[in-house]
């Protein structure tokens, strides 16, 4: 069965910090790992990871995934008060389907 | 595009009623997905649809039933309704069939469901 563990389950900053948020993962044939955000309603896609070592970059938030250890983190850097959100994790597998495994999300708050 | 649509936003049912979760994608998707989401529990998967015509369960499909109309449109349905499954329900989709390699997926709204 495949598993995704997301920690920390919660984080509380005040603006200008930088956050890193882990994910593990045990799955049968790794396919790909994303990282979603939720504000108040639907997840949005942020990035995907399919090699390890490389670095994917957006503005403020960048990702990276290590195959070997099996985690990936997200970074978050000079916090705002609109990053405040759910981030969550999930990664493909091909234990009989290639459909996402869920972590159960790090709920981060950002403070003024 | 309006992307991924769900209906209702929000509903409120009596424990035994029935009810039918509508979503509807425009993106021409092959893929569609229901899942619940409750407090500390992330996402989980009830049912999917990997292509028009297929059906098949996801991590906690008992109380529901599926049914891929056309390829657009993904309806999940509660026969008879218990106070457990009170949570949020989203809808999904994406681009690939199974087996073929994965994309990200979008998201509706989200159903709000109490069961009293």
């Amino acid at each position: 069965e495949d598993k995704v563990v997301q920690s920390p389950l919660s984080l509380v900053v005040h603006e200008g910090d930088t956050v890193t948020l882990n994910c593990s993962y045990e799955v049968t044939n790794f396919r790909s790992l994303l990282w979603y955000k939720q504000e108040k309603k639907a997840p949005t896609f942020l990035f995907m990871l399919t090699s390890s070592g490389i670095e994917k970059k957006s503005g403020r938030l960048s990702s990276i995934l290590d195959k070997k250890e099996l985690f990936s983190i997200l970074n978050i850097t000079a916090t705002q008060t609109g990053d405040s959100a759910i981030y969550l994790c999930a990664v493909e597998g091909a234990g009989g389907s290639y459909i996402p495994t869920f972590g159960r999300g790090t709920s981060l708050i950002v403070h003024p | 595009n309006a992307g991924v649509t769900q209906t209702p936003k929000f509903q409120v049912l009596k424990t035994g009623q029935s009810m039918t979760l509508q979503c509807a994608q425009d993106m021409n998707h092959n893929s569609m997905y229901w899942y619940r989401q409750d407090p500390g529990m992330g996402l989980r998967l009830i049912y999917y649809s990997a292509s028009e015509g297929t059906t098949d369960k996801g991590e906690v499909p008992n109380g529901y039933n599926v049914s891929r109309l056309n390829k657009r449109e993904f309806s999940l349905r509660l026969e008879s309704a218990a106070p457990s499954q009170t949570s949020v329900y989203f809808c999904a989709s994406s681009a690939s069939a199974g087996g073929a390699p994965q994309e990200t997926q979008y998201f509706g709204p989200g159903t709000r469901l109490l069961v009293l």
